[in-house]
């Protein structure tokens, strides 16, 4: 059983489409969150949702917009698709801290790629 | 603001020699400190992490690591390497709900 599974795992695009990508854990957890990877392998958290409530928003364009319909799940959808947008994007899930000592568990990767 | 330097962009390293990665942060209070890989196309794994106490921590496939707060290090090590540890080795700091911060990555390369 997969812990963090994402789909899909691969994703090309053409500039301006819409696209989502769905991420689910069935660890238990009840935060849940996004990051990006670019080409030079840089990690960046863009948001995170603890019990459905947004709890981090980084400073990511408007055209991303997450959705968590439950705990157990964290979706990213991206309107207007750019060609910077290209990375790899990842999803992780751990248990709520307010003191920054969650361990997080992550996802395998989506790679997009936008032409 | 926390941040993290891996200062060693991509290292090389013979099968079964020793290994060790620098990491250093710079945060506030008391750090939460991790250390996760990532093998050619897989997501990251945890390798360690620090939250108090003992300040060596050791962790999955053979690896630990050393928290020195004087230095601000958060160094790992493996005494002997395999072909398999061939990887990106990302160190991150932790600040409140969980929002890592990550190195910039060390790439480890096993040669015969």
């Amino acid at each position: 059983d997969t812990a963090v599974s994402q789909t899909p795992k691969y994703l090309v695009t053409q500039m301006g489409n819409d696209k989502s990508i769905k991420c689910e854990q069935n660890l238990g957890h009840d935060t849940m969150y996004w990051y990006k990877q670019d080409s030079k392998k840089f990690l960046k958290i863009m948001f995170s949702y603890n019990n459905k409530e947004l709890i981090i928003n980084e400073t990511v364009p408007n055209r991303f917009s997450p959705k968590s319909p439950d705990k157990a799940h964290l979706n990213l959808h991206i309107n207007s698709l750019e060609l910077g947008d290209s990375a790899v994007y990842f999803c992780a899930s751990s248990l709520r801290t307010t003191s920054g000592a969650n361990v997080l568990t992550f996802g395998a990767g989506s790679r997009l790629t936008v032409l | 603001a926390q941040s993290v330097t891996q200062p060693d962009i991509h290292i090389t390293v013979s099968e079964g020699a020793s290994l060790e990665l620098r990491c250093n942060y710079s945060y506030g209070a008391t750090p939460y400190l991790f250390w996760y890989v990532q093998s050619p196309g897989q997501g990251l794994q945890l390798l360690l992490k620090y939250f108090s106490g003992d300040t060596l921590v050791q962790g999955i496939k053979g690896f630990e690591a050393e928290f020195k707060r004087s230095q601000s290090s958060f160094n790992l090590r493996k005494p002997s390497v395999h072909w398999s540890d061939a990887a990106e080795y990302f160190c991150a700091v932790s600040g409140s709900w969980g929002k890592l911060q990550f190195g910039a990555g060390t790439q480890v390369v096993v040669t015969p």
